[in-house]
């Protein structure tokens, strides 16, 4: 296994445009995490799943913002009605379980133009 | 007031120099967590640890439970280490892991 994936690396949009990122998790974990990260600043907690249930969700998630990880393994994060302030790098982390070291996936870039 | 702090912000060191890289929060943790962010994005995780010290290769972790502050110290610093330096702890509760993060200590390490 080569660790947390995520696709596509970067990615140039429009505002008003829709964009859906992906993340491969460690074949074997449970929890799969997703963060972003603005420039200068240390990534922010989105939400997470426990399997293909999604737990918790941040205030940050606004109604624009939805994850799914329908057969608990890969998840997606689609932003709908893109705007500028969505620009940054979005990150996935996977982990075994709950209190269990996190791994982190390269991110994706987003660029809202 | 952010639950987590690191200081300092950036540090520029010389290569072989001792670095030590501060973190305090304010919240009930059950583990904190030093990570490594190079240039272009990808986070390694260095250490996680709830109590006492951690040691790997030059660098150390240790954390004070009581005084709710860690250091993250790297030994004989080499300019393979300049990346930005994150603190980020778990906290207590249904979760149990979704981090919150500093804002990253920029380390530049000059040959």
């Amino acid at each position: 296994d080569t660790g947390v994936s995520q696709d596509p690396r970067h990615k140039i949009t429009k505002r008003g445009q829709n964009v859906t990122f992906r993340c491969d998790p460690i074949s074997e974990h449970n929890r799969l995490y997703w963060y972003r990260q603005t420039l200068g600043q240390g990534p922010e907690f989105l939400t997470y799943f426990q399997n293909e249930a999604q737990l918790e969700k941040s205030r940050l998630l606004s109604d624009r913002f939805s994850a799914e990880r329908p057969k608990g393994s890969f998840s997606t994060l689609e932003i709908q009605r893109t705007e500028q302030g969505d620009s940054a790098m979005y990150l996935c982390a996977s982990s075994l379980d709950g209190g269990h070291e996190q791994y982190f996936g390269p991110g994706t870039r987003l660029t809202v133009t | 007031k952010n639950e987590v702090e690191q200081s300092p912000q950036n540090l520029t060191a010389q290569e072989g120099e001792f670095i030590t890289i501060n973190c305090s929060y304010s919240v009930g943790i059950s583990a904190l967590h030093w990570l490594q962010q190079h240039p272009g994005g990808g986070i390694v995780s260095l250490f996680m640890l709830s109590s006492g010290k951690k040691k790997h290769g030059r660098l150390i972790a240790t954390i004070n439970i009581q005084e709710k502050h860690s250091s993250l110290h790297i030994t004989a610093s080499h300019p393979r280490d300049s990346a930005v330096y994150i603190c980020a702890v778990s906290t207590h509760g249904g979760s149990q892991g979704n981090l919150i993060f500093g804002k990253g200590t920029k380390l530049s390490v000059k040959p």
